[in-house]
């Protein structure tokens, strides 16, 4: 069975500050993942994606890749109040379908 | 471009009854994923169709059956509903790995 697990929060963080969420994943041989906003009562918009080890940035936000530990985050830098949502972490290994986590949600201080 | 289309976008049924809920992918996208969201849960593969033909296929009883039409749109049946299907389905359409999501069909079943 192959999982997702993400920290369901809520992970609260001050305007301004950096934002850090974390997943982990079951299926070594998984070999891209991707990280989605979804706003309450929205549908999941795709942010980022990443598919070798590193970091990897795309403006206020900066996803990591670690395969040797399964383990992927994605940084938030200025955190703002419109960046509060859930963010799901999902992982796609060859032609399976894409696995998703349960989300963390963000809520962002003002 | 559109994105993603789904309808309708909210429906209410009653035990028992069955329901259609359909989907038109990007334009180009050849490939059209079915997701279950259950409120704080992360979405649940349903079916994946690419090409009319289907590709996978979730933990989902017979109850839930999907196909896609030459136009690559796609409908989603559940039959004999049951109050536990009440949730958001999301159809999505990828173009290589990338899954971009509807707006999602929200479903109350009474």
């Amino acid at each position: 069975q192959k999982e997702v697990e993400q920290n369901s929060g809520p992970l609260s963080v001050p305007e301004g500050a950096i934002a850090s969420l974390n997943c982990t994943y079951s299926d070594r041989v998984s070999q891209s993942f991707f990280w989605y906003r979804q706003y309450s009562g929205k549908s999941p918009e795709l942010i980022m994606s990443i598919y070798s080890n590193g970091d990897k940035e795309d403006g206020r936000f900066t996803a990591q890749l670690n395969k040797a530990s399964q383990y992927v985050s994605l940084l938030i830098r200025d955190s703002q109040p419109s960046d509060s949502a859930t963010y799901l972490c999902a992982a796609l290994s060859g032609n399976t379908p894409l696995v998703f986590g349960k989300g963390t949600r963000l809520s962002v201080i003002a | 471009d559109a994105g993603v289309t789904q309808s309708p976008t909210h429906l209410i049924k009653t035990r028992g009854q069955h329901v259609t809920l359909r989907c038109s992918p990007i334009s180009g996208h050849k490939s059209v994923s079915w997701y279950q969201q259950v409120l704080g849960q992360g979405p649940q593969f349903i079916f994946q169709y690419y090409e009319k033909e289907e590709r996978g296929r979730g933990n989902f009883p017979d109850r839930f059956s999907a196909r896609q039409f030459p136009n690559y749109s796609s409908e989603l049946n559940v039959n004999a509903l049951l109050l536990g299907d009440s949730a958001l389905y999301l159809c999505a359409s990828s173009l290589y790995e990338k899954l971009f999501f509807g707006s999602g069909t929200q479903l109350s079943v009474l």
